[in-house]
């Protein structure tokens, strides 16, 4: 079945990278996504990769993708307190559904 | 523009009031959505409405109501509902049933 897999916590310095991992089931997702949600707030879409590519980078976002493996991991460089959230993993079942992880808390100490 | 908006931001109940919730886009998107999300836990999906008509109901119980009146407009409205009802409900879009999904802020839901 569809599942999707994440650690659930994640401690890091502020200024160093932090890289959050995700394992997935369905090899036929088109897109992986990952959302970020701040405490109170709704889901933002932070950044998504096509399934046909290996890696994707926007400013201080690196997404990379082993389709192999079914592993996605999204980098964030130069890591701020603002940074501090809960990170969705998520893959497009197809069929109109985002299928999520369990999300990982990040937190930035200063 | 990838917003969707939300009303209220808040609203407590009691558990037999009918209360309504609010969502809304602008981005020319037909396909919306309904989710609950319990504290640290992913959204759970409730309701897909595509070109305004409900596509996907995840069994949720009848006390839940979804109502689509135009392609930018989608409301949850709430009946008799249990304090475990209680939850941020989140609303998305997107260009069509299979897209990117963008989401609103919630409306945080507390049932007494």
């Amino acid at each position: 079945g569809e599942d999707v897999e994440q650690s659930l916590f994640l401690s890091v310095r502020e200024g160093d990278s932090s890289v959050i991992n995700c394992t997935y089931t369905d090899s036929s997702s088109t897109y992986l996504y990952w959302y970020k949600q701040e405490p109170g707030a709704g889901l933002q879409l932070l950044t998504y990769i096509f399934s046909n590519m290996d890696m994707k980078q926007d400013q201080r976002l690196t997404v990379l993708l082993n389709k192999k493996d079914k592993h996605l991991s999204l980098r964030i460089a130069d890591t701020q307190t603002g940074d501090s959230a809960i990170y969705f993993c998520a893959e497009d079942n197809q069929g109109g559904k985002l299928i999520f992880g369990q999300g990982t808390e990040l937190s930035v100490k200063p | 523009d990838t917003e969707v908006t939300q009303t209220p931001k808040h609203l407590v109940m009691g558990m037999t009031n009918k209360k309504s919730l609010k969502c809304e886009q602008h981005m020319g998107h037909r396909a919306m959505y309904w989710y609950k999300q319990k504290a640290k836990k992913p959204p759970e999906l409730m309701f897909v409405y595509s070109y305004e008509k409900l596509s996907i109901n995840e069994s949720v119980p009848s006390r839940f109501s979804p109502e689509c009146p135009n392609s930018s407009l989608l409301n949850l409205h709430l009946h008799a509902l249990q304090p475990e009802d209680s939850a941020l409900y989140l609303c998305a879009s997107s260009q069509s049933g299979t897209d990117t999904q963008y989401f609103g802020p919630g409306t945080r839901l507390t049932v007494l």
